[in-house]
């Protein structure tokens, strides 16, 4: 079955600091999609990222960077030097390709970054 | 190019009164999910639908609640006899044809209050 992990559930730091945020994931197939998407205080939902399990390359955008480890089934997300901006709360969510009709969304880590 | 579109933002309803949420997806769109959040948690699915089918609604509680995504117009969830524990934000998420390896596009959401 389908499955997202994110035992932080709330993380506090002081702008310019960084930090990482995990996600553990469990899935059956062999062909998955892992994203990561971000929901500020206002209540949107905001595409961050989406990776698929063919691909371990970590990727790097600006000050985000993702960690795709498949040995140990996580998806970690890391905001280099944070700022007041970022404080949102992040999910990571799994699409699997050949089991599951839906999209799974882990619980979500709340980000405070403090001034 | 107009992005998910949900009304009403914000909905109150009175304990037994009937809700009805719209969607309607991203031009080009014919999958609609619809996500509930409850205070404090991560994205629940509910109901996945395509234009006049239901796909998947293992999420959707089995009394009370209703989905439709017609050939014309928008998707509608339905809430009959609301109770309390319905507060909640709705959100209604769309994806072009191949829905598994593409990231699912969000609306604003639905915040509806029961009193």
């Amino acid at each position: 079955a389908q499955k997202v992990t994110q035992a932080q559930t709330e993380i506090s730091v002081v702008e310019k600091e960084d930090v990482t945020l995990d996600c553990v994931y469990e899935t059956r197939d062999t062909t998955y999609y892992l994203f990561w998407y971000k929901q500020p205080p206002s209540g949107e939902l905001v595409f961050l990222i989406r990776r698929n399990s063919f691909d371990e390359q970590n990727e790097i955008s600006g000050r985000y960077s993702w960690n795709f480890q498949k040995s140990t089934s996580s998806f970690n997300f890391t905001i280099t030097a944070s700022q007041v901006v970022d404080s949102a709360v992040y999910f990571c969510a799994l699409s699997e390709a050949n089991y599951g009709q839906n999209f799974v969304f882990g619980p979500g880590t709340r980000l405070s970054v403090l001034p | 190019n107009a992005g998910v579109m949900q009304n009403p933002r914000h909905l109150v309803r009175r304990r037994g009164q009937e809700a009805r949420l719209r969607c309607s997806p991203m031009k080009g769109h014919s999958h609609v999910y619809w996500y509930r959040q409850l205070p404090e948690e991560g994205l629940k699915f509910m109901v996945y639908l395509q234009k006049e089918n239901i796909i998947d609604e293992s999420g959707m509680p089995k009394e009370r609640f209703s989905a439709e995504f017609p050939k014309e117009g928008p998707s509608i969830l339905r809430i009959q006899q609301v109770v309390r524990g319905d507060s909640a934000a709705y959100f209604c998420a769309s994806s072009p044809r191949d829905r598994r390896n593409e990231k699912l596009f969000f609306g604003s959401g639905t915040q509806l209050s029961v009193l």
